[in-house]
């Protein structure tokens, strides 16, 4: 089957640096995409992966080793208002988008 | 650019009745639009996805009976909940995929749904 990991909840300090990793056994691959989600919002891209290596976005980074089915985004000086779902989601060999639970992160003055 | 809309953004019904979202693409054309559940703290659900005049695509367990989705142009996708209950109160999101680039979706801000 199909299968996105990545953890329920982090807790960070505001401007530090936090890594949320994913996981993905997919039938195929086309791309992974990280996107941020606040309460009650919809989704909005944050990055798009599709060969090795990291791609970086200003204070975001998202990284992707397709050897070893991982990711994490990487977010750097956190700000309060970076408390938020991340969710991970992989493309798979049909283009249909699989997505991960996502990851609450919670972010302390 | 790559605005896709929602109406309503909530809506209270009885139960028994029916609901009609619409979502557009404001500024591109959508080859493929989908339609996405979400429970509190859950994550999204892809119900059903949608190609512009053809019959929509159901995720198994998504009744096509009572989420009657239409696709009747390429800028936009209606979702009718039939004979709603409260079990299918829900944050509803639909997102629009152009078929070019990297086959990003654009998602729409949501509707929330309270059956009462």
């Amino acid at each position: 089957g199909q299968n996105i990991d990545q953890p329920t909840e982090m807790t960070a300090t505001e401007g530090a640096i936090v890594q949320i990793n994913c996981t993905y056994q997919t039938s195929g691959f086309n791309g992974l995409f990280w996107y941020q989600q606040h309460a009650g919002e919809a989704p909005t891209f944050l990055s798009y992966n599709v060969l090795d290596g990291l791609e970086e976005k200003g204070r975001f980074s998202s990284f992707l080793s397709r050897s070893k089915g991982y990711s994490y985004l990487l977010l750097k000086e956190l700000q309060m208002k970076d408390s938020a779902s991340y969710l991970c989601a992989v493309m798979d060999s049909n283009y249909q988008l699989i997505w991960g639970a996502g990851t609450k992160l919670i972010i302390k003055p | 650019g790559a605005v896709v809309s929602q109406h309503p953004s909530w809506v209270i019904c009885k139960s028994g009745t029916s609901v009609k979202i619409e979502c557009r693409s404001l500024d591109f054309q959508a080859t493929t639009m989908f339609w996405y559940r979400q429970f509190p703290k859950q994550s999204l659900m892809l119900m059903a996805t949608s190609n512009e005049g053809s019959k929509a695509t159901y995720e198994q367990g998504v009744e096509k009976d009572k989420f009657l989705i239409n696709h009747a142009s390429l800028t936009l996708s209606t979702l009718t909940v039939t004979s709603a209950h409260p079990e299918d109160s829900s944050f509803y999101i639909c997102s629009a995929r152009t078929g070019q680039g990297f086959y990003e979706q654009y998602f729409g801000p949501g509707t929330r749904l309270t059956v009462t």
